[in-house]
């Protein structure tokens, strides 16, 4: 099965940096995504990793761990903009050969206060 | 301009009243998948198409149908819907293509269609 985990809430400073985590469990694995959804509105791509390491994209990184089934979102000089939810998602096989779907976690609320 | 339109984006039905929510793409992209957003539950996916005439069911599929006639529309059908398929929906489509190069095969997103079933 797939198991995608990430916190529910988090809170952080307006110009500070905040790190999301996500670990998952799949029954296989071709790269993970990260998108923000502000309320009502719908996901927007942030990043993706396919490869171990960091990807940088100006204000937000984006880190793989292949081995530890793990990533996280790095944004720095935050903003009350970024205020938004933020979906780790996993491309696994689901079925037959080159069919490959996302699976979402639920979810980190991320809150920025003045 | 490149996006994923959906209609209706607010609908308010009485259970058993058939309904189709549209979604068409303007990018030429082969996958195309339907979704609902509840909260705590996060995205679950409903259908998926690889390409015209090829779907699949995805994690809630029961109530719900899909058409894949041509390539760029995937319309969501509720049969007789139910109170249970209260939510906000969302279609998103993608190039089918792996890992590697500019082709992240990252999805792109319609603006949802909130759907409340009485």
């Amino acid at each position: 099965g797939q198991n995608i985990d990430q916190p529910t809430e988090m809170t952080a400073t307006e110009g500070a940096i905040v790190q999301i985590n996500c670990t998952y469990q799949t029954s296989g694995f071709n790269g993970l995504f990260w998108y923000q959804q502000h309320a009502g509105e719908a996901p927007t791509f942030l990043s993706y990793n396919v490869l171990d390491g960091l990807e940088e994209k100006g204000r937000f990184s984006s880190f793989l761990s292949r081995s530890k089934g793990y990533s996280y979102l790095l944004l720095k000089e935050l903003q009350m903009k970024d205020s938004a939810s933020y979906l780790c998602a996993v491309r696994d096989p689901r079925s037959g050969a080159g069919s490959y779907q996302l699976t979402f976690g639920k979810g980190t609320k991320l809150s920025v206060i003045p | 301009e490149a996006q994923v339109t959906q209609n209706p984006r607010y609908l308010i039905t009485v259970t058993g009243k058939k309904l189709t929510v549209t979604c068409s793409q303007n990018m030429n992209h082969e996958y195309m998948s339907w979704y609902r957003q509840d909260p705590g539950l996060g995205l679950r996916q409903i259908y998926y198409s690889m390409n015209v005439e090829v779907t699949d069911k995805g994690d809630v599929p029961e109530g719900y149908k899909v058409s894949r006639k041509e390539k760029r529309n995937f319309p969501l059908i509720l049969e007789s819907p139910s109170p249970n398929q209260t939510s906000l929906y969302f279609c998103a489509s993608s190039f089918y293509g792996l890992a590697g190069g500019a082709n992240t095969g990252e999805l792109f997103f319609g603006e949802g269609s909130r759907l409340t079933v009485l």
